[in-house]
C-alpha cells in the first residue's frame, strides 16, 4: 500500500487532456515539493515536473502539474501515443524521513 | 553530461547480500551539492525509495529496509554502492541509481537500471 494514492489508470483520445492526481497528507503532499515521473517499459523514469510545478529543461509545456493542499495533479495536454506509460508522483514525508512514492498511474492513448 | 551506471550480479542467493555499484561520470560525487540514492522496482510493482547518501557522507535510508542496507561512496572511483542484506525473493527487482539536489526534490537523472534477481 503506497503512503502517496493515484488511480490505477487513465485513459484518453490522442489530442486531448488528461490530468492524474496524487493524493496524500500533510506530512508528505501537504507540506513538502511533489515530483512527477515517466515511466516506460524497459527504461529508466524520467522526471517531468519538480518543486510541485517546475519543468526540467527539456520537458514540453505540454506537461504541467499543480498542488493544493494534500493533493497534487499532473496535466497532460495534446496527448500522443507516445505518452503511453506509467506515471508516479514522489515526494518527502517528514514524518517517516523517507522519499516516498505514489502507486503509479497507466495512461492509456486511445 | 552526467550519467549513471549501475552494476553488480544479477543473481543472488536467498539469505545473501545484494552489492550493487554506481559508476557516474560527467561530475564528481565529493565536490557538488547533491544526494545520491538507490531506488528499486520489483516486477509489476511501483518505485521504491531505498536511500541516499549526500555528498558529504551522510546517508538516509527507508525505514522499512534501513536494518538490512548501508549505501556507501568510493570518491577515488567516483562510485556509490549499495549493500542489501539477508535478501528474499521480495527483493527481486529492478534497481536505479539516481541523483537528486534535496531529499525533497525530484531525481533529475538515472542510470539505466540492473535487475536483480533473488533465487537459489
Amino acid at each position: 500500500q503506497s503512503v502517496l494514492t493515484q488511480p490505477p489508470s487513465v485513459s484518453a483520445a490522442p489530442g486531448q487532456k488528461v490530468t492524474i492526481s496524487c493524493s496524500g497528507s500533510g506530512s508528505n503532499v501537504g507540506n513538502n515539493y511533489v515530483s512527477w515521473y515517466q515511466h516506460l517499459p524497459g527504461t529508466a523514469p524520467k522526471l517531468l515536473i519538480y518543486d510541485n510545478n517546475k519543468r526540467p529543461s527539456g520537458i514540453p509545456d505540454r506537461f504541467s502539474g499543480s498542488k493544493s493542499g494534500t493533493s497534487a495533479t499532473l496535466g497532460i495536454t495534446g496527448l500522443q501515443t507516445g505518452d503511453e506509460a506509467d506515471y508516479y508522483c514522489g515526494t518527502w514525508d517528514s514524518s517517516l524521513s523517507a522519499v516516498v512514492f505514489g502507486g503509479g498511474t497507466k495512461l492509456t492513448v486511445l | 553530461q552526467l550519467q549513471l551506471q549501475e552494476s553488480g550480479p544479477g543473481l543472488v542467493k536467498p539469505s545473501e547480500t545484494l552489492s550493487l555499484t554506481c559508476t557516474v561520470s560527467g561530475a564528481s560525487i565529493s565536490s557538488t551539492t547533491y544526494y545520491w540514492g538507490w531506488i528499486r522496482q520489483p516486477p509489476g510493482k511501483g518505485l521504491e525509495w531505498i536511500g541516499s547518501l549526500y555528498y558529504t557522507g551522510s546517508t538516509y535510508y527507508n525505514p522499512s529496509l534501513q536494518s538490512r542496507v548501508t549505501i556507501s561512496v568510493d570518491t577515488s572511483k567516483n562510485q556509490f554502492s549499495l549493500k542489501l542484506t539477508s535478501v528474499t525473493a521480495a527483493d527481486t527487482a529492478v534497481y536505479y541509481c539516481a541523483r537528486h539536489g534535496a531529499l525533497t526534490s525530484g531525481f533529475l537523472y538515472w542510470g539505466q537500471g540492473r535487475l536483480v534477481t533473488v533465487s537459489s
